[in-house]
């Protein structure tokens, strides 16, 4: 595997399930994120890890819990979403933040839908 | 509050020359980003700009003006393939990424 993984890359799931989903980094990188992609809006941050320090977005519903156990995973734990969550989820990784030119690469992300 | 500004949808014609514009108003800056996305598919990276000019690779350019708080990404020579979203993204003070709703560059032929 190369660059950055994402699984599942298709889910559906109810209000009431609780479904996780995985990215796994293959760059060596020390810095993760979580997006949302909904259509014709910009790309939302929801949450960064950087050297394994967890910087997030306040505006973030309880309903996403996000979980990084080494600087290669990150998991996003879902429950009781409403269909308003329904997008694309993108992970990212990059070198950590600081002055240096580090662009973020992406995964293929994870289509959403909430029923 | 932040903002990034682009044009919704663009068309070209293949072959041409097509110019995205992107305008922002951010909280400091450190550093403006372009990346492609495919439909269906992860953005990547294509610029960067920090310093004011333009910077060329390949059949894309991009270039900058810190006092304008204005960027524009060049594509000569247009290709099918070219058919994609254009994201513009802005560094802020806390280098977080302030992103654009993008460009939709269509390719006619």
């Amino acid at each position: 595997e190369t660059g950055v993984t994402q699984t599942p890359r298709h889910l559906v799931m109810g209000m009431t399930n609780k479904k996780s989903l995985k990215c796994e980094q293959h760059l060596g990188h020390n810095a993760m994120y979580w997006y949302k992609q909904s259509a014709k809006k910009p790309l939302e941050l929801m949450f960064v890890y950087s050297l394994e320090e967890r910087v997030e977005n306040n505006s973030v519903p309880s309903r996403f819990s996000p979980e990084c156990p080494n600087s290669s995973h990150l998991f996003l734990h879902l429950h009781t979403l409403q269909p308003e969550d329904s997008a694309l989820y993108l992970c990212a990784s990059s070198q950590a933040m600081g002055s240096g030119h580090y662009e973020q690469y992406f995964g293929p992300g994870t289509r959403l839908t909430v029923t | 509050g932040q903002n990034i500004d682009q044009p919704t949808e663009m068309t070209a014609t293949e072959g041409a020359i097509v110019q995205i514009n992107c305008t922002y108003q951010t909280s400091g800056f450190n550093g403006l980003f372009w990346y492609q996305q495919h439909a269906g598919e992860a953005p990547t990276f294509l610029s960067y700009n920090v310093l004011d000019g333009l910077e060329e690779k390949g059949r894309f350019s991009s270039f900058l003006s810190r006092s304008k708080g204005y960027s524009y990404l060049l594509l000569k020579e247009l290709q099918m393939k070219d058919s994609a979203s254009y994201l513009c993204a802005v560094r802020d003070s806390n280098y977080q990424l302030i992103w654009g709703a993008g460009t939709k560059l269509i390719i006619k032929p």
